[in-house]
């Protein structure tokens, strides 16, 4: 069974406007992930936040994690039509290197 | 680097056939991640690897899936015989430590 639960599952914006994806899961981390997922291409890594952080950035995302919620937002700001994409949110739990993936957010930027 | 390499591409096969998808993980990489894709399910692990030592396999739907890693450059995932709901994109990943690097994907058909 997936651990990420992510939200919302499809979202729609114009370019420059910023993005906010979340992702919920269930047990104790080690680690969240985020990737991006072109169609019909493979998933590529964009950031990794430790369950000891609680915000990261990395050009135009931004992550954030609330461990005591068991949540994380990926925001992307000033969007691009290329920023088009699945994303998708994994963990990795305490004691193992698998990561479970979330369902995804499809988001689609409009030039 | 070439990154992770997946082949073939795409697979279409009649029900009952043997397939086999293979990957080449990227070098130095010690752990090795197989994925399969749907749109019902999601991105869901199978089976992975590390030191080419399979490490969890409970991902593995039936006992019609097999993996093997005979050294650490290439690994197979086999399925005999193959039925029409094991149509999905099957990918392949590797990792040294965290962030995964994933293969484009192998697409599989079966009718």
């Amino acid at each position: 069974s997936q651990q990420g639960e992510e939200d919302p599952q499809a979202l729609s914006i114009q370019e420059g406007e910023n993005a906010t994806m979340n992702c919920s899961y269930k047990t104790s981390i080690n680690n969240l992930q985020w990737y991006r997922q072109n169609s019909g291409r493979g998933l590529v890594h964009l950031i990794l936040i430790r369950s000891n952080e609680r915000e990261k950035h990395s050009g135009r995302l931004r992550v954030t994690l609330d461990t005591s919620k068991k949540s994380s937002s990926l925001l992307i700001t000033a969007s691009r039509a290329a920023d088009t994409a699945s994303y998708f949110c994994a963990t990795s739990g305490v004691s193992t290197d698998k990561l479970i993936f979330g369902t995804g957010t499809r988001l689609q930027v409009f030039p | 680097d070439a990154g992770v390499i997946q082949s073939p591409r795409h697979e279409v096969t009649e029900m009952g056939q043997e397939v086999t998808l293979r990957c080449k993980p990227i070098s130095g990489h010690n752990s090795l991640f197989w994925y399969r894709q749907t749109m019902m399910r999601g991105l869901e692990l199978l089976i992975y690897f590390n030191n080419n030592v399979p490490i969890d396999d409970s991902g593995m739907p039936e006992d019609r899936f097999s993996a093997k890693m005979p050294n650490a450059s290439f690994s197979t995932l086999k399925i005999q015989p193959s039925e029409p709901r094991d149509s999905a994109v099957y990918f392949c990943a590797s990792s040294v430590g965290e962030g995964y690097t994933f293969g484009s994907g192998t697409r599989l058909t079966v009718v």
